[in-house]
């Protein structure tokens, strides 16, 4: 199978800067996606990687190096409105497989 | 707007009554996606449509079932639901195309939520 780890949960305070990391097999892959996900919504796509390097995105971005398998999203100027879960996704033959989220929890 | 939209937000059936969950895009995508959503887990792929051809995921239960009739709509048909198909349903769309990111990148509906009783 395609295994997609990332961390169960994070707690950052407003303001600070939190990154969330993501590994995932290399075999198949063909890009690798970030989106947030409010309690009981969809998800909403955030920022995608397909070569190595960093992706900015005003206050979210992306980073990937395919050769190790991993990925992070950074966060900064964390707001209330942060606190969602952070699905890292890996688009592998011709699908994309979602890994199980970072519940990141943003306090004042 | 452009958008993907799924009816109904909330579905409660009964053990075993059928359920049919639809889906609809403005976007003139050509891919529609349905995935499988319980509390707290990963979004999981059940099957996708690329144009009219299906794509059925290995794992999926016959017990779902899905319909294209035309570019815009795609339904999600549960025969017999039990218990463990109480979740959230997504529908997702994107471009397909190739290997450019940007083609598939996915946009999702609001999702329907099952209740099985």
């Amino acid at each position: 199978g395609q295994n997609i780890d990332q961390p169960t949960e994070m707690t950052a305070t407003e303001g600070a800067i939190v990154q969330i990391n993501c590994t995932y097999q290399t075999s198949g892959f063909n890009g690798l996606f970030w989106y947030q996900q409010h309690a009981g919504e969809a998800p909403t796509f955030l920022s995608y990687n397909v070569l190595d390097g960093l992706e900015e995105k005003g206050r979210f971005s992306s980073f990937l190096s395919r050769s190790k398998g991993y990925s992070y999203l950074l966060l900064k100027e964390l707001q209330m409105k942060d606190s969602a879960s952070y699905l890292c996704a890996v688009w592998f033959f011709q699908k994309l497989v979602f890994g199980t989220g970072t519940r990141l929890l943003v306090s004042p | 707007d452009a958008m993907v939209i799924q009816n109904p937000r909330y579905q409660v059936t009964q053990f075993g009554k059928p359920v049919t969950l639809s889906c609809s895009q403005t976007l003139n995508h050509n891919v529609m996606y349905w995935y499988q959503q319980k509390s707290s887990q990963a979004p999981k792929l059940l099957f996708h449509y690329y144009d009219k051809d299906f794509n059925n995921e290995a794992d999926t239960p016959d017990n779902f079932q899905s319909r294209r009739p035309n570019t815009s709509f795609c339904f999600l048909d549960i025969r017999s639901p039990g218990l463990g198909d109480a979740a959230m349903y997504l529908c997702a769309t994107s471009r397909g195309g190739g290997a450019s990111s940007g083609a598939n990148v996915l946009t999702f509906g609001a999702g329907s939520r099952l209740t099985v009783l």
